[in-house]
């Protein structure tokens, strides 16, 4: 089974804080992925990586950054957490054989 | 304008009631579309990928279908473990592998 595991199921920060969420696949996946989902809005794409140190920005990439050290490992940065920030994070793995995408458990991170 | 677009956005079923969600598309090129099962509190599961118009796809009680313009999801003679959100979401040519846009999403709630 894929696992796609992320470090916090649930964060508090306090505004203006860098915060770091992780995520790691166990399945050598080129693709990963970063979402925010807020009520209403559905899923929207922060970030994305398609190989190790590569990068792409997603719909909604401002406030965010990321890391791709290893292929294993995908990490969102919120370089100065805001209160709009404030929301469900989910990282997921893309299977380029079977085309299908895995989704971790979610960080409900809340910014006050 | 891509756009991807779920209705009803909730929808309240009795035990054995089948139905049908829609997911309605506006995209310059579709590669595939998806159907997720959400969980509260959970990450979104994989149930299909659809390719052409008129493909269709079954699990269990549910069943996808797609045409040029939109897909269904039909539940049939659903049990209250069908109770979850059900996202859509599409893959478009001009995009990278793996990118998804998503739809807002379908609460359904069945109850006994």
């Amino acid at each position: 089974d894929v696992k796609v595991t992320q470090s916090s199921r649930y964060l508090v920060k306090r505004t203006g804080e860098k915060v770091f969420l992780e995520c790691v696949q166990d399945m050598d996946h080129e693709n990963m992925f970063w979402y925010r989902q807020d009520p209403g809005l559905g899923l929207r794409l922060i970030y994305f990586s398609y190989d190790v140190k590569m990068k792409e920005k997603g719909d909604i990439p401002e406030g965010y950054s990321v890391s791709r050290e290893k292929k294993e490992r995908f990490s969102l940065i919120l370089e100065s957490a805001s209160t709009n920030q404030t929301s469900m994070y989910l990282c997921a793995s893309f299977d380029r054989t079977s085309y299908e995408q895995y989704f971790g458990p979610g960080t409900r991170l809340t910014v006050t | 304008e891509d756009q991807v677009t779920q209705s009803p956005e909730a929808l309240r079923l009795q035990e054995g009631e089948s139905s049908s969600l829609n997911c309605s598309y506006t995209v310059s090129g579709l590669r595939g579309l998806f159907w997720y099962r959400q969980d509260p509190g959970k990450g979104p599961e994989f149930l299909f990928t659809l390719y052409s118009a008129g493909e269709e796809k079954e699990k269990e009680r549910l069943k996808a279908t797609l045409t040029k313009k939109e897909s269904f999801l039909h539940i049939t003679a659903p049990k209250p473990e069908d109770s979850a959100t059900y996202l859509c979401a599409v893959s478009m040519t001009t995009d990278s592998w793996g990118k998804l846009q998503f739809g807002a999403g379908t609460q359904v709630v069945v109850t006994p």
